[in-house]
């Protein structure tokens, strides 16, 4: 399986900045995807990261707050934009191909907003 | 992709089989179960998948119900170390939808001495 390198690990952020996540891939993979995970919840699909076109949303989630790019198959970014309070949770990210016995998930970025 | 339906907890001794139930009576013939886990502060951890036959691998073994409305996880020997929150997830495997996994609520799994 895949090898998933993301980062930050975890921040603190300023109320209205913007902070970018990476994740790095071992290998090509077909689909990227970024979750968001709130305190004590599941995780929520953000989106999905198409390589060379726009990322595909979930209800909920618009490209000005979390603007995500996917230059090619191994690499994406997920950017939280003017961030709130509300956006303190765990992001993470999730790489494979959709016939992959499993997706991998990095390790997750961990995100305070004071 | 179809719902998913799991108890919220379960507890299981140490060196015990851990059976985990999960509900999925809206499963179309081409949906592929999944299951995850995801240990604290980790990113979820692929167990195993499995379409209509039983599956074993060296994490778990998977028992699909032949109208595979529902399944169970089984964790032969659970440790400590299988304490966890646990995912069962359904979705087409390939095809349109992207391969997206949708994750419900989950059954947080603990083990103990």
């Amino acid at each position: 399986s895949a090898v998933i390198s993301q980062k930050p690990s975890r921040d603190i952020c300023q109320r209205g900045t913007s902070l970018t996540i990476q994740c790095q891939v071992d290998s090509q993979v077909t689909m990227m995807f970024w979750y968001r995970q709130q305190p004590g919840q599941s995780l929520t699909l953000i989106a999905t990261a198409n390589q060379g076109s726009e990322a595909t949303y979930e209800s909920g989630f618009v490209i000005d707050k979390f603007p995500i790019s996917r230059p090619n198959l191994t690499f994406s970014t997920l950017t939280v934009s003017n961030m709130s309070p509300e956006d303190s949770s765990i992001y993470l990210c999730s790489g494979g191909t959709p016939t992959d016995y499993g997706y991998t998930f990095g390790s997750g970025t961990r995100l305070t907003v004071v | 992709d179809a719902k998913t339906t799991q108890p919220p907890s379960m507890d299981c001794a140490e060196g015990r089989a851990a059976n985990l139930p999960c509900n999925h009576s809206t499963i179309s013939g081409n949906e592929y179960v999944y299951w995850y886990r995801q240990i604290h502060s980790q990113g979820p951890q692929y167990i195993i998948h499995g379409l209509k036959n039983n599956e074993t691998n060296e994490m778990a073994s998977l028992i699909i119900t032949e109208d595979r409305k529902s399944s169970t996880l089984i964790l032969p020997h659970a440790t400590l170390r299988d304490t966890a929150v646990y995912y069962c997830i359904v979705r087409v495997r390939g095809g349109t939808s992207y391969g997206k996994l949708t994750f419900g609520q989950g059954t947080i799994l603990t083990v103990h001495p």
